[in-house]
Parts: C-alpha cells; sequence; structure tokens
C-alpha cells in the first residue's frame, strides 16, 4: 500500500548509457514530480507534471526527458548518462499542483554512474 | 552506504530537551510552508504545515512559526527523542504563474544524544 513507489532503489550504470526510473502514486493525486538530491543533501526540483501535463521545467539538461503515461506514472529516462548525474532522485506527488499542498516523497532511487 | 551531507549545519541536542530549527526561504510571494523529516535511506516526510495568512501552527510535539517580515520560519519540536534523529528542511511554495513549486532550503541535521 505503498503511497509513491520508485523502481529501481538502486541504480549503477556506466558513463554514456541510457536509463529510466519508474514512479507510480496510489493517492489519486493531479501532480507528480522529480526532484534530484545531492551529495550535500541539497533538494532540487526537476519537473512536475499536471494531469500528464507538463508544468515546471528546471533548466535540466534535455537528457533527461519525463514521460507521464497517466497522472499516476511519472518515469524518468536519461540519455547519455555523466558522472556528475550521479545523485539520489525523488519522485513526489501532490493532490494539486496549483494550491500549494504537501507533497509525498518516494523513497528514492540512488543514481551511481561509473 | 549513503553518503553524508558534511556541509549541513548540525544541531545536538539532548534526548529530552527541545529543538529549535530555523531556516530562512527567499522569496515574499511564497503562501506556504512546509517542513520535512528525511531520515537515513528514506524520502522526506511530512511534518507540519503553515500558510502564509498564519503565524503559527502547532502538531503533535512540533510547532511552526512563521515571520513574514523577515522571510523566517522555525520548527521547534519538545521533548526530543532519538527518532527525531535526521535531517530536517524546510520547503517553501512559490505560487503560480510558474506552476506550484515546492523550493527546499539546505537543510539542517538533528543528532539526538541519549
Amino acid at each position: 500500500d505503498t503511497a509513491v513507489s520508485q523502481t529501481p532503489k538502486y541504480l549503477v550504470t556506466q558513463m554514456g548509457n541510457d536509463k529510466s526510473i519508474k514512479c507510480e502514486q496510489n493517492l489519486g493525486h493531479d501532480t507528480m514530480y522529480w526532484y534530484k538530491q545531492d551529495s550535500k543533501k541539497f533538494l532540487k526540483i526537476m519537473f512536475s507534471y499536471n494531469n500528464k501535463e507538463l508544468i515546471i521545467n528546471e533548466t535540466v539538461p534535455n537528457r533527461f526527458s519525463p514521460k507521464s503515461p497517466d497522472k499516476a506514472h511519472l518515469n524518468l529516462h536519461i540519455n547519455s548518462l555523466e558522472l556528475g548525474d550521479s545523485a539520489v532522485y525523488f519522485c513526489a506527488s501532490s493532490q494539486d499542483g496549483w494550491a500549494g499542498t504537501e507533497a509525498f516523497f518516494g523513497q528514492g532511487t540512488r543514481l551511481t554512474v561509473v | 552506504g549513503e553518503s553524508v551531507g558534511l556541509h549541513l549545519p548540525t544541531l545536538s541536542v539532548q534526548e529530552g530537551d527541545n529543538s529549535i530549527i530555523n531556516c530562512a526561504y527567499s522569496n515574499s510571494a511564497s503562501d506556504y510552508f512546509i517542513w520535512y523529516k528525511q531520515e537515513s535511506g528514506k524520502g522526506p516526510q511530512f511534518i507540519i504545515d503553515i500558510r502564509s495568512n498564519m503565524d503559527k501552527r502547532q502538531g503533535q510535539r512540533v510547532t511552526v512559526l512563521l515571520n513574514k517580515t523577515v522571510k523566517h520560519l522555525s520548527l521547534q519540536i519538545a521533548a526530543t527523542q532519538p527518532g527525531d534523529s535526521a535531517v530536517y528542511f524546510c520547503a517553501e511554495n512559490i505560487p503560480p504563474p510558474a506552476g506550484n513549486k515546492l523550493t527546499f532550503g539546505g537543510g539542517t541535521r538533528v543528532l539526538v544524544k541519549p
């Protein structure tokens, strides 16, 4: 009965590879997000989607492409992985992306690029 | 293991004492604020929130104070327990037209000494 679940939890891959992280929420929320947390614990928003529509794209390199097949899923595909992409990526969802409400976070995906 | 945020400010507190964590936010238009707790290896978890039309809100053992004049937020934890050891983040919601965006502060690590 996990509210926001993302897979995989750990991902180790070589530079130049393409990888995807999947996220699903069963809360019936309209808005989903991807956040990146660096080694200093700084959390930065990357994207947000409301009902499958992109709302926020925070000047993330276009190697990162989110895809939302339906409002319960927001996957993150990363092309040509670089060392600097190593971080923990968090998916989150909130009930109403236009009213300012609590965001629920997944457990994170630790991506290590070697 | 998880990488350590070596540059995180750290608050050491004796078990049973009260803790106060401070946060300066950046945007005077922010209308909603949340405190999150992040335990090792987990995603951020909601603790308490406050809207900009309030200056104080209390929960169970936690109180959030908002001073809009100086753009300052604080979280008070009463009778701190070992389970309160975690990294705490404040987040401000920047309203549309850019789309609601939860922007996180840098985090404070709380260490509870038995």
